[in-house]
């Protein structure tokens, strides 16, 4: 069963555009919601993160928005720059974010110039 | 930020033969480490957590005789792939916690491309 699924798996955004990405997730349990970034052969980095408490949370031109009753959050990003082109990971985990992180599929992003 | 560093970023082995990845946390002591699979344009795969000093747990399907795993330091594991076949190929992610400060993030090592021939 997945635990955490992600959509849409692949997104083509022009520059300067939104990109949005979306996940959703079954366990109430879970209590951190990370986002990563990943470019091709390297690791993934650690985009910004929520907990449930807060609705909402902003880094730059990166926005969490989080919504607890439908268990779902999604990931904007705000004047899309071809240098954001990468796989883009959700992920969740629970005791207060030192549970084993459980990834989403990934989404494959293109923001074309 | 903190920075993990894996090493090498790729190897080629002959089938048959062992292949050891290193994970070294370098400003911080890592109380755990994570190691990860990830096939071409897949996600993430959990193979096995690491604590240091003991026993390295591993997720369900992982074969622990072939995939060795030692947390010797709290800077250190290393991922050893014994008798690596050509299915054995893929990209491997070491990943760490700095827990000791109640950190919830986790660093990643830029990745080991393993290949076997």
């Amino acid at each position: 069963q997945q635990q955490v699924k992600q959509s849409p798996q692949s997104l083509i955004v022009q520059k300067g555009g939104i990109s949005i990405i979306n996940c959703a997730y079954e366990n109430t349990a879970f209590d951190y919601f990370p986002w990563y970034q990943q470019f091709p052969g390297k690791g993934p980095a650690l985009l910004i993160a929520i907990r449930p408490d807060v609705s909402e949370k902003k880094e730059g031109r990166f926005t969490i928005s989080f919504n607890k009753s439908a268990k779902q959050f999604s990931l904007h990003i705000m004047d899309s720059q071809p240098g954001d082109s990468a796989t883009y990971f959700c992920a969740v985990s629970d005791l207060g974010g030192q549970g084993n992180l459980i990834f989403g599929k990934g989404t494959k992003l293109s923001v074309k110039p | 930020g903190a920075v993990v560093s894996q090493h090498p970023s790729r190897v080629i082995c002959k089938s048959g033969t062992s292949v050891k990845i290193e994970c070294r946390s370098l400003d911080f002591q890592a109380t755990t480490m994570f190691w990860y699979r990830q096939f071409p344009k897949k996600s993430l795969m959990l193979m096995a957590t690491s604590n240091e000093g003991s026993k390295a747990t591993y997720e369900q399907g992982v074969e622990k005789d072939k995939f060795l795993i030692n947390h010797a330091s709290l800077t250190l594991s290393t991922l050893t792939v014994t008798s690596a076949h050509p299915e054995d190929s893929s990209f491997y992610i070491c990943s760490a916690r700095d827990r000791g400060r109640g950190r919830t993030e986790a660093f990643f090592g830029q990745g080991t491309r393993l290949t076997v021939v």
